[in-house]
């Protein structure tokens, strides 16, 4: 069965400064990679995705993950936060290849990024 | 285009009463997904609907179940309510290959009394 892990519960950190939050994955099968973010009493937002082809994707508030399929792995990163960024991230799997339906989508339980200014 | 909408937005029940969620998908949109969201089992994956027929199932009970008219829109429906089931219900569309994007509502949160 597959399962996400996000290794981090919550990540604080200051304004401007970097941040990674780790996602790991395991599945026997290939699968579509997803980050999605939660603002408070909002649902989810699609940050970026990896399907296929390259394995570094980008979103457009600046973020960006890479899919590494030897330490199964879809970290996400910004160079530099801003404060808006304060939100919770889930990172997601699904496996493309079953019924092509994308609909079961398996969540990682979500890291709270917090940044301070 | 109108993104995903889900009403109620905010629902208190008792325990033992039953509750029908509805969740309006993107024009053109023809697969609906409902997902559970609690503090203590994060995101879990309910059902799947596409084209008026259930197309995928989690591992939640049968007290727990779901239709898809057909254009589109989607009910849940959560039978003999309880304490556990106070969650916020997310709903998701997208349009039908398994590339495409699952663009989520803003769920309802239901309370269990």
């Amino acid at each position: 069965a597959q399962s996400v892990t996000q290794l981090d519960s919550q990540v604080p950190v200051f304004e401007e400064a970097p941040v990674e939050l780790r996602c790991n994955y395991s599945s026997s099968v290939s699968v579509y990679l997803f980050w999605y973010v939660q603002y408070p009493n909002q649902g989810l937002q699609l940050l970026l995705k990896y399907l296929s082809g390259s394995t570094l994707v980008e979103s457009i508030n600046g973020f960006e993950a890479e899919f590494n399929k030897s330490q199964t792995s879809f970290h996400l990163r910004k160079p530099s936060v801003h404060i808006s960024d304060t939100a919770e991230y889930f990172c997601a799997v699904s496996d493309g290849l079953r019924g092509g339906s994308q609909g079961n989508l398996i969540f990682g339980k979500g890291t709270k990024l917090s940044v301070k200014p | 285009k109108a993104g995903v909408t889900q009403t109620p937005r905010y629902l208190i029940k008792t325990r033992g009463q039953q509750v029908t969620l509805s969740c309006s998908p993107i024009s053109g949109h023809r697969s609906v997904s409902w997902y559970q969201q609690t503090p203590g089992q994060g995101l879990q994956f309910l059902f799947e609907y596409f084209s008026e027929t259930q197309r995928n199932k989690g591992n939640f009970p049968g007290r727990f179940s779901g239709r898809q008219f057909s254009n589109s829109r989607s009910e849940m429906n959560v039978s003999t309510l309880e304490l556990g089931d106070s969650a916020l219900y997310l709903c998701a569309s997208s349009s039908a290959s398994s590339t495409d994007t699952q663009y989520f509502g803003p769920g309802t949160r239901l309370t269990v009394l």
